[in-house]
């Protein structure tokens, strides 16, 4: 069975400062993994995604993430934060083959301080 | 291209009660996903619908039900509301089922207060 753990529902970090967004995963097959990001009143979209192949993932506004497959991580990076990052971050994580579900971590909400 | 519309926005019913929710994909997707988000549970995965036919489902009781359309427009129903389904409802849409990359598009959702 595949799981996402999402290390701290709350972050915060000053505007400017370097944003760091922890997930690993659990899964028994190589897994496909995803940034969704969710603002206030509004449904998911999705930052960026890793399915094979280079294991450093470029997504919208300035974010990145690197697949580590000995750590089992997924962490979400930014350089430097903007006030308009202020949302929540949900990593997800599925694999190929047949109808497979995706399953979502619980959740981490940035908080940036001007 | 419009995303994905979700009808009605906001909810408000009754214990006891049933609702129908609806969800329309973006153009040319055929698979539909349904998703339940509270703050306790987060994000929760309902159903998903492929080409008319439920291809995966969720550990939710058998008061949540769904069915998909051939124009590729998804429903969601709750029969016997309790306390506990008060949450937003998610659908996501996709361009297929099983797809390596699996993106999906979400809708705004559907926010369901039973009282």
């Amino acid at each position: 069975a595949q799981s996402v753990t999402q290390l701290g529902s709350h972050v915060s970090v000053s505007e400017g400062a370097l944003v760091l967004l922890r997930c690993n995963y659990s899964s028994s097959v190589p897994p496909y993994l995803f940034w969704y990001v969710q603002y206030p009143n509004q449904g998911l979209q999705l930052l960026l995604k890793y399915t094979t192949g280079a294991t450093l993932v470029k997504g919208i506004n300035g974010f990145e993430a690197e697949f580590k497959k000995s750590e089992t991580s997924f962490h979400l990076t930014k350089p430097s934060a903007h006030m308009s990052d202020a949302a929540e971050y949900f990593c997800a994580v599925s694999y190929s083959g047949g109808y497979q579900k995706v399953t979502f971590g619980t959740g981490t909400k940035l908080q940036v301080i001007p | 291209k419009a995303g994905v519309t979700q009808t009605p926005r906001y909810l408000i019913k009754t214990r006891g009660q049933q609702v129908t929710l609806s969800c329309s994909p973006i153009s040319g997707h055929r698979s539909v996903s349904w998703y339940q988000q509270t703050p306790g549970q987060g994000l929760q995965f309902l159903f998903e619908y492929f080409s008319e036919t439920q291809r995966n489902k969720g550990n939710f009781p058998g008061r949540f039900s769904g069915r998909q359309f051939s124009n590729s427009r998804s429903e969601m129903n709750v029969s016997t509301l309790e306390l506990g389904d008060s949450a937003l409802y998610l659908c996501a849409s996709s361009l297929f089922a099983g797809a390596t990359s699996y993106e999906q598009y979400f809708g705004p959702g559907t926010r369901l207060t039973v009282t």
